[in-house]
C-alpha cells in the first residue's frame, strides 16, 4: 500500500521561480526521503530527513517535516531547466528492519 | 565505482517465455530490492533481501522469484511471463533496512524495460 502520497501530481513553473512539493502519509514514520528521477533514468537521493527534525538544507533545496500533520515539503529555489524531473517522496516506517514506501510522485516541468 | 548496475537494459518476450534480470552492486551494502515502476503507480517493491542469505516478499511478488547469489548480486526471474508484467523494472541497494538508529538512503540502476507480447 502507498505510504506516503505527493501533492501536486504535477507542477509546471517559469526558471527562476521556487517549486514545492508536499508529500503527506498516513502512519508514524522512522524518516522520510526525497528522490528525484530523470526521464528513463533511475531515482537518485536528494535528502533525508529524520523523524525528529523539523528542517533541513541542502543546496538548493530546503526540506521540512511535520510529524503533527504528517506531512513535509520540499522547496527547490532559483529553479533551473536541469531540475525538470519527477520527484518521490519515500519513508521509512518505525520498527525494525522496515522498508521504504514510495508515493507516486510529482512531475515537475521547469520552464526556460 | 559503478553503484548499482542492471542487465539488460531492454528486453521483448512473448507471453509465456522466461528471462532473468541481473543486479550487482559494488557498495558492500547488506540490503537489496527489486521494484517495478508503471505509470501513475509509482515504485512497487516486488523482493528484498535484507542481507546476503535472506530474501522476503514485497508488495506484488506474484509471478516472480528471486536468488541472493552473493553480497554483490540479486537476481529477478520471470518463470512464465505475462502482458502485466510489461514494466520498467529497478533494481536498489542500501546499507541496511530502516529502523531504530537506522537511516539508510538508497542506490538505484537504471532501470530495465520490459515488454511482454
Amino acid at each position: 500500500s502507498q505510504q506516503g502520497e505527493e501533492d501536486p501530481q504535477a507542477l509546471s513553473i517559469q526558471e527562476g521561480e521556487n517549486a514545492t512539493m508536499n508529500c503527506s502519509y498516513k502512519t508514524s514514520i522512522n524518516n522520510l526521503q526525497w528522490y528525484r528521477q530523470n526521464s528513463g533514468r533511475g531515482l537518485v537521493h536528494l535528502i533525508l530527513i529524520r523523524s525528529n527534525e523539523r528542517e533541513k538544507h541542502s543546496g538548493r533545496l530546503r526540506v521540512t517535516l511535520d510529524t503533527s500533520k504528517k506531512s513535509s515539503s520540499l522547496l527547490i529555489t532559483a529553479s533551473r531547466a536541469a531540475d525538470t524531473a519527477s520527484y518521490f517522496c519515500a519513508t521509512g516506517p518505525t520498527g525494525a528492519n522496515s522498508k521504504l514506501t514510495f508515493g507516486k510522485g510529482i512531475t515537475l516541468s521547469v520552464r526556460p | 565505482n559503478a553503484g548499482v548496475t542492471q542487465t539488460p537494459k531492454f528486453q521483448v518476450l512473448k507471453t509465456g517465455q522466461s528471462m532473468t534480470l541481473q543486479c550487482a552492486q559494488d557498495m558492500n551494502h547488506n540490503s537489496m530490492y527489486w521494484y517495478r515502476q508503471d505509470p501513475g503507480m509509482g515504485l512497487r517493491l516486488i523482493y528484498y533481501s535484507a542481507s546476503e542469505g535472506t530474501t522476503d516478499k514485497g508488495e506484488v511478488p506474484n509471478g516472480y522469484n528471486v536468488s541472493r547469489l552473493n553480497k554483490r548480486e540479486f537476481s529477478l526471474r520471470l518463470e512464465s511471463a505475462a502482458p502485466s508484467q510489461t514494466s520498467v523494472y529497478f533494481c536498489a541497494s542500501s546499507e541496511a533496512l530502516q529502523g531504530p538508529g537506522s537511516y539508510n538512503e538508497q542506490f538505484f540502476g537504471p532501470g530495465t524495460r520490459l515488454t511482454v507480447l
